[in-house]
């Protein structure tokens, strides 16, 4: 089975600029969550959709936003980019969510920098 | 809300044995996860403590006390394949991570 796909793997953009994000889940996982990395933070929660709905948000400005489709690939923009923004963004698909979704499978990442 | 406080880095020797600890506060909790990172890589999934207790899957181990809101990660016959970061991951209405803790092996 194939695992968490993301595209693309590496990205440089300007502030200002906005950018899209993509990620393929498992097949039949309908959870995906997205997380910022970044060496002093850690994994910070962005959100997660299941079944083509919001299901939780983390503490991130609007300027960060997803969505999910109907065959569970889901995307992520952010909008006006700020230097702060330059991290990896992972993606991570489950079978079910809420309590069930302890264990999550993560994509390889997007590497996004912000020039 | 939710954190997890875990220590930056631990060192160890090879063949030697480690524990990684993690305490939480949260107002509502699920369970407790623990994940691998090796540099470049993304997270993968190790295990997983629902109810207090040791859980063991081959050389890794986690155990939990949900009184105490404390559990930890042991490593035995730490091998140098297991030098990356070890994150703990919590859930009440979404999963929350650990900063994570680096883990040096020494030969």
């Amino acid at each position: 089975k194939a695992g968490v796909t993301q595209t693309p793997r590496y990205l440089i953009k300007t502030r200002g600029q906005q950018v899209t994000l993509s990620c393929s889940p498992i097949s039949g996982h309908r959870s995906v969550s997205w997380y910022q990395q970044t060496p002093g933070q850690g994994l910070q929660f962005l959100f997660e959709y299941f079944s083509e709905t919001q299901r939780n948000k983390g503490n991130f400005p609007g300027r960060f936003s997803g969505r999910q489709f109907s065959n569970s690939r889901s995307e992520m923009n952010v909008s006006t980019l700020e230097l702060g923004d330059s991290a990896l963004y992972l993606c991570a698909s489950s079978l079910v969510t809420g309590q069930g979704s302890y264990e999550q499978y993560f994509g390889p990442g997007t590497r996004l920098t912000v020039t | 809300g939710q954190s997890l406080e875990q220590p930056s880095e631990v060192t160890a020797v090879e063949g030697a044995i480690v524990q990684i600890n993690c305490t939480y506060q949260t107002s509502g909790f699920y369970g407790l996860s623990w994940y691998q990172q090796h540099d470049g890589g993304a997270p993968t999934f190790l295990s997983y403590n629902a109810l207090d207790g040791l859980e063991e899957t081959g050389r890794f181990s986690s155990f939990l006390s949900r009184s105490d809101s404390y559990g930890y990660l042991l490593l035995q016959e730490l091998q140098m394949k297991d030098s990356a970061s070890y994150f703990c991951a919590g859930r009440d209405d979404k999963i929350i991570f650990g900063k994570g803790t680096r883990l040096h092996i020494l030969p």
